[in-house]
Formats: C-alpha cells, structure tokens, sequence
C-alpha cells in the first residue's frame, strides 16, 4: 500500500484479557519495527523484523509480549493477559533496508 | 548505553527561528534523524543527516551535526503555528537498522 496501516486505531480491553495489533507495512519493505510510546514519553524499541524473521527482540518486556511476521508482509504484536501499564501508542513502522523509517498512525491501547 | 537526549519543551513566536537540540551517543552512528509528531498521528520523516556530513539544509529546515561533541540541531526558520508538534531526533545504531529515539522536544509555537 501507500503508507504503513496499522489497525485497530483505538483498542479498550480489560485488564488480563489478551489483544492482537496489525502492521501492514509499505510493500516491499524489508524491515518492520514495532515501538511503544507511553503518555508524554519518547519510543521505546520493541523488536524489529528482517523479512519474516526477528533478529532484534531485545525490547519486549515479558514474556506476555509476542509478534510475528508472515509472507515478508503482515506483522502481528500480542499481548496476553494485559496489564494496565501496557497502556501506550504502539507504532509500527518499515524501511527499505533500514534506511528512513515510515511509521503508520499507531495503535491506542487502553487497558481498564 | 544507547541514550539519545532533548529538552522537554522550546516555546517560541510566529516567525522567530526554532533551535531544537538533541546529544546522542554512538558516534559510529551511520545517519541521524529528525522525525515530527503531530497529535493523535504517527512519526513523519523531516529529515536526514548522513554522518560525514556538518550541515544539511531543506528548504526552512537546516540540520548541523558536530561529531565530535555529538550533538545534533534542527533549525526552523520563520516558524509558523504548523509546525506546533513533538519533534524527535533518533540515531541508526551501527550495523543494527535498530533506531533510537529521543524523548522529544514539543514545540508551542505562539501567534
């Protein structure tokens, strides 16, 4: 496509409930990165994505964090049991080989 | 470790010049970035600096990179009320196409 979509834009679930967020990345680009972003706060590195497999995992923060990529296209961040501080912007973004990134609109999670 | 820094906040008025500093801390860093947030919206790409580079100017926007000191700065010129936004620096790390980014500087542009 055009641009990175990301989807949903908003998300409300309840805490210990598990939610999915999709990437869909600029076709053609190699790489995938998934960041978080708290309230007033800059970009936290999740992991990033090299065609369909992850070299950069470093920045999930437990184990209920988990994304996939398949067909060097779609990429999926999970998050299982939610937690309140897991509330945050989570933005995707992909690069031609790593060079200037081109993020999508986010995704709001909000979990009550 | 990997830490890019900027100030919080740089108010300034309608046509005056924005200085919006950033320090980062790999100096095999291959480029360095400047990225613009508006609210409720994603990152956008402004501009690129390549690292053998000391300047870079984009039409209102000039980018100096001082190496030695690591240190980066966007410059805006004639700063209108759209250019309002959070503006975050990031750095390639070298060898990764890992980036990291700064906490962003909100810039209030008053009429």
């Amino acid at each position: 496509g055009a641009g990175v979509s990301q989807s949903p834009s908003n998300k409300v679930t309840e805490k210990g409930k598990d939610v999915e967020l999709r990437c869909d990345p600029i076709s053609g680009h190699t790489a995938l990165y998934w960041y978080r972003q708290r309230l007033g706060q800059g970009l936290e590195f999740l992991i990033y994505f090299q065609g369909n497999s992850a070299p950069d995992k470093s920045g999930l923060p437990s184990d209920r964090f988990s994304a996939e990529r398949t067909g060097e296209s779609v990429s999926t961040l999970t998050i299982q049991r939610t937690q309140q501080e897991d509330s945050a912007v989570y933005l995707c973004a992909s690069s031609l080989e790593g060079h200037g990134y081109t993020f999508g609109s986010g995704t709001r999670l909000t979990v009550v | 470790g990997e830490d890019v820094e900027q100030s919080l906040f740089l108010s300034v008025r309608e046509g005056d010049s924005s200085v919006i500093n950033c320090t980062y801390t790999d100096s095999s860093s291959t480029y360095l970035y400047w990225y613009k947030q508006e609210p409720g919206a994603g990152l956008q790409l402004l501009t690129y600096i390549f690292s053998n580079m000391d300047m870079k100017q984009d039409q209102r926007l000039t980018v100096l990179l001082n190496k030695k000191d690591k240190h980066l700065s966007l410059r805006i010129a004639d700063t209108q009320t759209g250019d309002s936004a959070i503006y975050f620096c990031a750095e390639s790390l070298s060898g990764t196409y890992k980036y990291i980014f700064g906490t962003g500087t909100r810039l209030k542009v008053l009429a």
